[in-house]
């Protein structure tokens, strides 16, 4: 099982939709979990950190699912400008990698009229 | 503050031939990273340097060397490039978990 895995869309949504990606992650060892946003060309950029059982800001939320060892993020009410690729990322817990981040290979999402 | 720059932002090289990319970040972070980023691949680390002085290999360092000049600078070097080494490449510095990249530099070797 690969350490973090995203469905890598695309998803593509009007303009007002609720959508939802997941993402699983192998390291059960893990306690904290980021999305990161990467736009077209671009280089990523943190969206949300994951420390609990989940965080919300603003349109954003973001769920931990320690049990199934699943990460969630809900965008609410999407924009024209949340059309990216968001990047699922947990952190290597094991030997001397400890402080590296492992990032998944992402989720697109275009947002249309 | 800049962040993390990055320089050249493209480049075109031939096989064999060698280059360096530079990566400077002003917010006095210890960790350091280079990454490359290929369609369908994610991003990949390459190498990384948790501190001023050491370096270590990530998932794919073959083809690369790196050097931690002081703690803002850190350069990736190929010696002798090959057309598998187009990509993306980014640099980034962390802290606390959140690592936070350069604009990257467009690399292809023809």
């Amino acid at each position: 099982r690969k350490e973090v895995e995203q469905d890598p869309g695309p998803f593509n949504v009007p303009e007002g939709a609720t959508v939802a990606f997941n993402c699983t992650y192998s390291n059960s060892a893990s306690q904290s979990f980021f999305w990161y946003r990467q736009d077209c060309r671009k280089e990523p950029k943190l969206l949300m950190s994951v420390y609990s059982s989940g965080n919300e800001d603003g349109r954003f939320t973001a769920q931990l699912n320690r049990a199934s060892q699943y990460i969630s993020l809900l965008i609410r009410d999407s924009k024209l400008s949340d059309s990216a690729t968001y990047l699922c990322v947990a952190p290597m817990n094991y030997g001397g990698s400890q402080g590296n981040l492992i990032f998944g290979k992402g989720t697109k999402l275009s947002v249309k009229p | 503050n800049a962040g993390v720059t990055q320089t050249p932002k493209f480049q075109v090289l031939k096989t064999g031939q060698s280059m360096t990319l530079q990566c400077a970040q002003d917010m006095n972070h210890n960790s350091m990273y280079w990454y490359r980023q290929d369609p369908g691949m994610g991003l990949r680390l390459i190498y990384y340097s948790a501190s001023e002085g050491t370096t270590d290999k990530g998932e794919v360092p073959n083809g690369y060397n790196v050097s931690r000049l002081n703690k803002r600078e850190f350069s990736l070097r190929l010696e002798s490039a090959a057309p598998s080494q187009t990509s993306v490449y980014f640099c980034a510095s962390m802290k606390a978990y959140e690592q936070y990249f350069g604009p990257g530099t467009r690399l292809t070797v023809t």
